[in-house]
Protein backbone atom coordinates (compact mmCIF):
# COMPACT_ATOMS: atom_id res chain seq x y z
CA UNK A 1 0.00 0.00 0.00
CA UNK A 2 1.48 3.35 -0.57
CA UNK A 3 2.03 5.93 1.82
CA UNK A 4 1.40 9.41 1.49
CA UNK A 5 2.87 11.55 -0.98
CA UNK A 6 4.03 14.81 -1.09
CA UNK A 7 5.62 17.16 -3.42
CA UNK A 8 8.30 18.57 -4.01
CA UNK A 9 10.49 17.54 -1.79
CA UNK A 10 12.55 20.61 -1.43
CA UNK A 11 11.72 23.98 -2.52
CA UNK A 12 13.75 27.51 -2.80
CA UNK A 13 12.08 30.81 -3.04
CA UNK A 14 12.62 34.32 -2.59
CA UNK A 15 10.68 36.48 -0.13
CA UNK A 16 7.33 37.44 -0.93
CA UNK A 17 6.99 34.51 -4.00
CA UNK A 18 3.76 32.28 -3.70
CA UNK A 19 4.41 28.62 -3.18
CA UNK A 20 2.68 25.43 -3.42
CA UNK A 21 2.64 21.90 -1.78
CA UNK A 22 0.82 19.13 -2.64
CA UNK A 23 -0.26 16.24 -0.77
CA UNK A 24 -2.20 12.58 -1.51
CA UNK A 25 -3.21 10.52 1.87
CA UNK A 26 -3.06 7.00 1.64
CA UNK A 27 -6.00 5.36 0.13
CA UNK A 28 -9.28 5.85 2.15
CA UNK A 29 -8.31 7.77 4.49
CA UNK A 30 -11.10 10.61 5.22
CA UNK A 31 -8.64 12.82 7.61
CA UNK A 32 -5.94 14.98 6.39
CA UNK A 33 -3.53 17.14 8.29
CA UNK A 34 -1.14 19.71 7.61
CA UNK A 35 1.75 20.38 9.59
CA UNK A 36 4.58 23.00 10.17
CA UNK A 37 7.88 21.62 11.95
CA UNK A 38 10.56 24.35 12.53
CA UNK A 39 13.68 23.43 13.24
CA UNK A 40 14.81 21.03 16.37
CA UNK A 41 11.00 21.33 17.31
CA UNK A 42 7.79 18.83 17.23
CA UNK A 43 5.35 19.43 14.29
CA UNK A 44 2.28 21.60 14.88
CA UNK A 45 -1.16 21.54 13.50
CA UNK A 46 -1.86 24.06 10.57
CA UNK A 47 -4.88 22.78 9.43
CA UNK A 48 -7.01 19.34 9.92
CA UNK A 49 -9.58 18.08 6.89
CA UNK A 50 -12.46 15.30 7.63
CA UNK A 51 -12.85 14.41 3.53
CA UNK A 52 -13.26 17.56 1.75
CA UNK A 53 -14.20 20.24 4.88
CA UNK A 54 -11.75 22.15 6.96
CA UNK A 55 -12.70 21.61 10.63
CA UNK A 56 -9.69 22.51 12.64
CA UNK A 57 -7.99 26.06 10.90
CA UNK A 58 -7.76 27.72 13.85
CA UNK A 59 -3.53 27.41 13.61
CA UNK A 60 -3.22 28.50 9.78
CA UNK A 61 -2.33 32.33 9.67
CA UNK A 62 -5.16 32.92 6.94
CA UNK A 63 -3.14 36.02 5.75
CA UNK A 64 -0.45 34.54 3.74
CA UNK A 65 -1.55 30.76 3.80
CA UNK A 66 -4.52 29.15 2.08
CA UNK A 67 -5.36 25.15 1.97
CA UNK A 68 -7.65 22.90 -0.27
CA UNK A 69 -9.27 19.51 -0.78
CA UNK A 70 -11.45 19.73 -2.95
CA UNK A 71 -12.77 16.49 -3.61
CA UNK A 72 -11.94 14.75 -0.42
CA UNK A 73 -8.61 13.75 -1.78
CA UNK A 74 -5.38 15.13 -2.35
CA UNK A 75 -4.71 18.33 -0.92
CA UNK A 76 -2.73 21.69 -1.82
CA UNK A 77 -1.18 24.13 1.13
CA UNK A 78 -0.35 27.77 -0.38
CA UNK A 79 1.46 30.23 0.84
CA UNK A 80 1.46 34.04 -0.94
CA UNK A 81 3.45 36.01 -0.03
CA UNK A 82 6.56 33.88 1.57
CA UNK A 83 8.48 35.42 4.51
CA UNK A 84 11.79 34.33 5.81
CA UNK A 85 10.00 33.17 9.04
CA UNK A 86 7.99 30.13 6.93
CA UNK A 87 11.38 28.41 6.42
CA UNK A 88 10.49 25.12 7.79
CA UNK A 89 9.60 21.83 6.96
CA UNK A 90 5.56 21.06 6.22
CA UNK A 91 4.27 17.95 6.63
CA UNK A 92 1.20 15.78 5.70
CA UNK A 93 -0.80 13.12 7.04
CA UNK A 94 -3.55 11.44 7.15
CA UNK A 95 -5.66 8.92 9.22
CA UNK A 96 -8.65 6.65 8.58
CA UNK A 97 -10.88 8.77 11.02
CA UNK A 98 -10.30 11.36 13.67
CA UNK A 99 -10.47 10.15 17.00
CA UNK A 100 -7.63 7.84 18.27
CA UNK A 101 -6.84 6.46 14.60
CA UNK A 102 -3.08 6.38 13.89
CA UNK A 103 -1.81 9.46 11.67
CA UNK A 104 0.76 8.73 8.57
CA UNK A 105 3.09 11.48 7.51
CA UNK A 106 4.63 11.78 4.53
CA UNK A 107 8.06 12.60 3.70
CA UNK A 108 7.45 16.34 4.44
CA UNK A 109 8.52 19.29 1.96
CA UNK A 110 11.46 21.19 3.31
CA UNK A 111 11.11 25.04 2.51
CA UNK A 112 13.68 27.64 2.15
CA UNK A 113 13.15 31.38 1.64
CA UNK A 114 15.71 33.78 0.92
CA UNK B 1 -4.67 22.87 28.60
CA UNK B 2 -2.81 19.72 26.93
CA UNK B 3 0.62 19.19 27.06
CA UNK B 4 3.70 17.20 26.69
CA UNK B 5 7.00 17.17 27.99
CA UNK B 6 10.79 15.60 26.47
CA UNK B 7 13.26 16.62 28.73
CA UNK B 8 16.13 14.65 27.47
CA UNK B 9 17.44 16.35 24.29
CA UNK B 10 19.90 13.78 23.39
CA UNK B 11 20.50 10.37 24.17
CA UNK B 12 23.48 7.70 23.87
CA UNK B 13 23.36 4.26 23.85
CA UNK B 14 25.33 1.26 23.47
CA UNK B 15 24.16 -1.26 20.16
CA UNK B 16 22.52 -3.66 21.59
CA UNK B 17 21.57 -1.98 24.59
CA UNK B 18 17.97 -1.22 25.73
CA UNK B 19 17.52 2.68 26.03
CA UNK B 20 14.49 4.64 27.72
CA UNK B 21 13.20 7.89 26.27
CA UNK B 22 11.44 9.80 29.01
CA UNK B 23 7.93 11.26 28.07
CA UNK B 24 5.31 13.28 30.82
CA UNK B 25 2.19 14.69 29.83
CA UNK B 26 -0.81 16.51 31.37
CA UNK B 27 -4.35 16.78 30.27
CA UNK B 28 -7.58 17.07 31.82
CA UNK B 29 -9.26 14.35 29.74
CA UNK B 30 -9.45 10.90 31.10
CA UNK B 31 -9.77 9.59 27.58
CA UNK B 32 -6.91 10.53 25.23
CA UNK B 33 -4.16 8.41 23.26
CA UNK B 34 -0.26 8.49 23.53
CA UNK B 35 1.50 7.89 20.68
CA UNK B 36 5.55 7.83 19.84
CA UNK B 37 7.03 8.79 16.32
CA UNK B 38 10.56 8.30 15.00
CA UNK B 39 11.84 10.62 12.53
CA UNK B 40 15.15 9.42 11.01
CA UNK B 41 17.41 12.19 9.48
CA UNK B 42 15.25 11.94 6.03
CA UNK B 43 12.50 13.40 7.42
CA UNK B 44 9.46 11.34 7.40
CA UNK B 45 8.04 10.38 10.36
CA UNK B 46 7.41 7.07 11.06
CA UNK B 47 4.71 5.50 13.70
CA UNK B 48 6.13 3.56 16.50
CA UNK B 49 3.51 2.60 18.92
CA UNK B 50 -0.06 4.05 20.49
CA UNK B 51 -1.54 3.57 23.97
CA UNK B 52 -4.76 4.51 24.84
CA UNK B 53 -5.57 5.78 28.38
CA UNK B 54 -7.78 2.90 28.92
CA UNK B 55 -5.81 0.29 28.03
CA UNK B 56 -4.78 -2.23 31.11
CA UNK B 57 -1.67 -3.27 29.40
CA UNK B 58 1.84 -1.56 28.48
CA UNK B 59 1.74 -1.38 24.35
CA UNK B 60 4.54 -3.43 22.81
CA UNK B 61 5.53 -3.48 18.94
CA UNK B 62 8.59 -5.37 18.72
CA UNK B 63 11.46 -3.86 19.97
CA UNK B 64 8.99 -0.82 21.30
CA UNK B 65 6.97 -1.00 24.55
CA UNK B 66 5.60 1.83 26.24
CA UNK B 67 5.93 1.92 30.04
CA UNK B 68 2.72 3.83 30.58
CA UNK B 69 2.65 5.05 33.95
CA UNK B 70 -1.06 7.08 34.30
CA UNK B 71 -1.01 7.97 37.59
CA UNK B 72 2.21 10.09 37.11
CA UNK B 73 1.07 10.76 33.58
CA UNK B 74 4.43 9.37 31.94
CA UNK B 75 4.68 7.12 28.83
CA UNK B 76 8.32 6.48 28.43
CA UNK B 77 9.62 4.44 25.43
CA UNK B 78 11.76 1.55 25.91
CA UNK B 79 13.70 0.28 22.86
CA UNK B 80 15.69 -3.33 23.54
CA UNK B 81 18.55 -4.11 21.51
CA UNK B 82 19.22 -1.33 19.73
CA UNK B 83 20.86 -0.76 16.40
CA UNK B 84 22.43 1.67 14.63
CA UNK B 85 19.24 1.87 12.77
CA UNK B 86 17.66 3.35 15.37
CA UNK B 87 19.51 6.80 15.73
CA UNK B 88 17.06 9.20 14.90
CA UNK B 89 14.83 11.96 16.48
CA UNK B 90 12.03 10.47 18.47
CA UNK B 91 8.91 12.33 19.22
CA UNK B 92 5.77 11.45 21.80
CA UNK B 93 2.75 12.85 20.72
CA UNK B 94 -0.85 12.67 22.89
CA UNK B 95 -4.62 13.03 21.17
CA UNK B 96 -7.31 14.33 23.89
CA UNK B 97 -10.26 12.14 22.40
CA UNK B 98 -12.77 14.40 24.43
CA UNK B 99 -11.95 17.79 24.86
CA UNK B 100 -9.26 18.42 22.15
CA UNK B 101 -10.74 18.46 19.27
CA UNK B 102 -9.01 15.31 18.15
CA UNK B 103 -5.91 17.75 17.74
CA UNK B 104 -2.35 16.09 18.21
CA UNK B 105 0.35 17.94 20.12
CA UNK B 106 3.46 16.79 20.54
CA UNK B 107 6.81 17.01 22.43
CA UNK B 108 10.25 18.50 21.23
CA UNK B 109 11.83 15.51 20.60
CA UNK B 110 15.16 13.20 22.37
CA UNK B 111 17.59 12.96 19.41
CA UNK B 112 18.73 9.13 20.11
CA UNK B 113 22.72 7.92 19.16
CA UNK B 114 23.62 4.14 19.11
CA UNK B 115 27.43 4.09 19.26
CA UNK B 116 28.58 0.89 17.21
Amino acid sequence: EAGVVQSPRYKIIEKKQPVAFWCNPISGHNTLYWYLQNLGQGPELLIRYENEEAVDDSQLPKDRFSAERLKGVDSTLKIQPAELGDSAVYLCASSLRRGADTQYFGPGTRLTVL
Amino acid sequence: AQKITQTQPGMFVQEKEAVTLDCTYDTSDPSYGLFWYKQPSSGEMIFLIYQGSYDQQNATEGRYSLNFQKARKSANLVISASQLGDSAMYFCAMRELNTGGFKTIFGAGTRLFVKA
